[in-house]
């Protein structure tokens, strides 16, 4: 949605660390999300984080937000390629949820 | 516990024709979305149900889509006449009130 922008591509070598950056618009959102597509599966939450933090670690898995820029980044560490997907940002705001139009990243040996 | 479970999951009609998508949410789950994704683009919003009531279809084309969720549980989402433009996967989400979002594989729809 044009509400939420990221970068379409991410190329990565394994064992390296990702870092996908999403914007939003919406300074009401209430939480911000990372979801993981794979090749003709569906949606997959990975992990969100509440507007009033500006952190959250979750195994390998970091989201940094910063609501005054309103951008959030999500860093894979140790990126394997089992990460190979595409990862959409999103907010919700008045209960609705907006996506990001997703960023490929591609894992290479 | 089952997912969202979709069907069919591919669909090949062609233009004017009309298609109908099967969604069954997550047990217990009494809010119900239909979105749709575009190849290249994220899932946009088309319906939310709560229960088997409408929250919100303001992005619905309603000159050709329709969707209901009469005992609201299973939800059907309809395209009358379908146009080019309509082939993208539609996915079908659940969830507890307005919480976590689980996504079901999707159904994906080519229109000739």
């Amino acid at each position: 949605g044009e509400d939420v922008e990221q970068s379409l591509f991410l190329s990565v070598r394994e064992g390296d660390s990702s870092v996908i950056n999403c914007t939003y618009t919406d300074s009401s959102s209430t939480y911000l999300y990372w979801y993981k597509q794979e090749p003709g599966a569906g949606l997959q939450l990975l992990t969100y984080i509440f507007s009033n933090m500006d952190m959250k670690q979750d195994q390998r898995l970091t989201v940094l937000l910063n609501k005054k820029d309103k951008h959030l980044s999500l860093r894979i560490a140790d990126t394997q390629t089992g990460d190979s997907a595409i990862y959409f940002c999103a907010e919700k705001a008045d209960y609705k949820l907006s996506f990001g139009a997703g960023t490929t990243v591609t894992v290479r040996a | 516990e089952a997912g969202v479970a979709q069907s069919p999951r591919y669909k090949i009609i062609e233009k004017r024709q009309s298609v109908a998508f099967w969604c069954n949410p997550i047990s217990g789950h009494a809010t119900l979305y239909w979105y749709q994704q575009i190849l290249g683009q994220g899932p946009k919003l088309l319906i939310q149900f709560q229960n088997n009531g409408v929250v919100d279809d303001s992005q619905l084309p309603k000159d050709r889509f329709s969707a209901e969720r009469l005992k609201g549980v299973d939800s059907t989402l309809k395209i009358q006449p379908a146009k080019l433009e309509d082939s993208a996967v539609y996915l079908c989400a659940s969830s507890r009130n307005t919480g976590e979002l689980f996504f079901g594989e999707g159904s994906r729809l080519t229109v000739l």
